[in-house]
């Protein structure tokens, strides 16, 4: 298994344009995350899906938006990047069994300048 | 906010055993205690959890008081690459498995 799999791994944006920070996992785990962490900081959570089709917004879903249209894929996006947005992304995943620890992946470092 | 305290940053000698302490006084009965780490800005990454008994595994050792309002990390013969961010979460499961995330405490394992 590949596990929880990020692209890019950097990227460099210009203030106002968007991109897509791609999230894959392939253990069959219902619930998806992502989370941004600035410098010296602990995660905060972005959005989260508990499910192909279902999303939730986390503690700061400001300026992002999401999707889950398979089990395997969720995709976060952000529209008109802004320079408070710079921080690295990660996406888990984790399953709907008793042992509900979480699996990250490599993250993806994101600069808006 | 998260639920838990614990120490900014912490030394251990390599070989010995590094005790990284935490404080979850307002745990509620059916959460469970979890660690992660994070090495240098990598993914974190699950080292065990527990919800009232003693956990041990193949990376650490998870000690919970009795009243569970506190508990202990325990890495027993800590080496330089254990020198990572320590995350002690409270986490309940009905609340879809979300994690609130403190600072964690930096442990620096010395040669």
């Amino acid at each position: 298994n590949a596990g929880v799999t990020q692209t890019p791994k950097f990227r460099i944006l210009k203030i106002g344009q968007s991109m897509t920070l791609q999230c894959t996992q392939d253990m069959n785990h219902n619930y998806m995350y992502w989370y941004r962490q600035d410098p010296g900081m602990g995660l905060k959570l972005i959005y989260y899906s508990v499910g192909a089709g279902i999303t939730d917004k986390g503690e700061v879903p400001n300026g992002y938006n999401v999707s889950r249209s398979t089990t395997e894929d969720f995709p976060l996006r952000l529209e008109l990047a802004a320079p408070s947005q710079t921080s690295v992304y990660f996406c888990a995943s984790t399953t709907a069994g008793e042992s509900y620890e979480q699996y990250f992946g490599p993250g993806t470092r994101l600069t808006v300048t | 906010d998260a639920k838990t305290t614990q120490p900014t940053s912490m030394d251990c000698a390599e070989g010995r055993a590094a005790n990284l302490p935490c404080n979850h006084s307002a745990i509620s009965g059916n959460e469970y205690v979890y660690w992660y780490r994070q090495i240098h800005s990598q993914g974190p990454q699950y080292i065990i959890h527990g919800l009232k008994n003693n956990e041990t595994n193949e990376m650490a050792s998870l000690i919970i008081t009795e009243d569970r309002k506190s508990s202990t990390l325990i890495l027993p013969h800590a080496t330089l690459r254990d020198t990572a961010v320590y995350y002690c979460i409270v986490q309940n499961a009905g609340n879809n498995r979300k994690l609130i995330w403190g600072l964690g405490t930096s442990l620096a394992v010395n040669p």
